[in-house]
């Protein structure tokens, strides 16, 4: 298995743009979650799916940031209007029980 | 709110020395996970403990869990500069899936 995939792994965008980020779980594992890590605030949990459906997004920090999971192989994090503080290294993972798997993240600078 | 606080936050030994790293919190926890995390890499699964007062051995890293499932250490017997990394405890809530991870330790192991 090829583990969970993250795309692109450098995204560097202006203040104001639209960024959307892109997660392939693991298959079979029908949970996923994403997380931001910054140096300040350490790994957080923005948002997790069990069966493709948003159980728990009190992390996702405001309006801006949506994420979706059309099918059980995709799952992707929108942040629009992006803006400087939203720089940090996103993660996903994926978990077909207790164990999660995390891919290589996305570190996204916005200028 | 669920916290976790780790100590200590940095951690620079000579090589075959041996370290022990703490995970605390005022809280209760279903479960409670270790990950170690490489620059520019995802956290990575060590263990997971479940029950209070359990032990677990990975080869020279021994894992232990609080009696009152609060708390956890991992002990690094002889370490070596592969172990060099950041440390990341997480706790699950009641349902298992919603995770709280800690800041970490940061642990550099000098040949």
């Amino acid at each position: 298995d090829a583990g969970v995939i993250q795309s692109p792994r450098h995204e560097v965008t202006e203040m104001g743009q639209e960024v959307t980020l892109r997660c392939k779980p693991i298959s079979g594992h029908d949970y996923l979650f994403w997380y931001r890590q910054t140096m300040m605030r350490g790994l957080e949990l923005l948002i997790y799916f069990n069966n493709n459906v948003p159980i728990d997004d009190s992390g996702m920090p405001e309006d801006r940031f949506s994420a979706k999971m059309p099918n059980a192989s995709f799952s992707t994090l929108k942040i629009q209007p992006s803006e400087p503080r939203d720089s940090a290294v996103y993660f996903c993972a994926s978990s077909g029980g207790v164990e999660q798997y995390f891919g290589p993240g996305t570190r996204l600078t916005v200028t | 709110t669920q916290l976790l606080e780790q100590s200590p936050q940095f951690l620079s030994i000579q090589e075959g020395e041996n370290l022990t790293v703490y995970c605390n919190s005022s809280s209760v926890f279903s479960s409670l996970q270790w990950y170690r995390q490489e620059p520019g890499e995802g956290p990575v699964l060590l263990v997971t403990v479940v029950t209070g007062g359990e032990v677990k051995k990975l080869k020279r890293l021994t894992f232990q869990f609080g009696d009152a499932r609060k708390d956890s250490s991992l002990h690094i017997t002889a370490a070596q500069p592969g172990d060099t990394g950041l440390y990341l405890c997480a706790g699950a809530d009641n349902y298992g899936q919603n995770f709280v991870f800690g800041p970490g330790t940061r642990l550099s192991v000098l040949p």
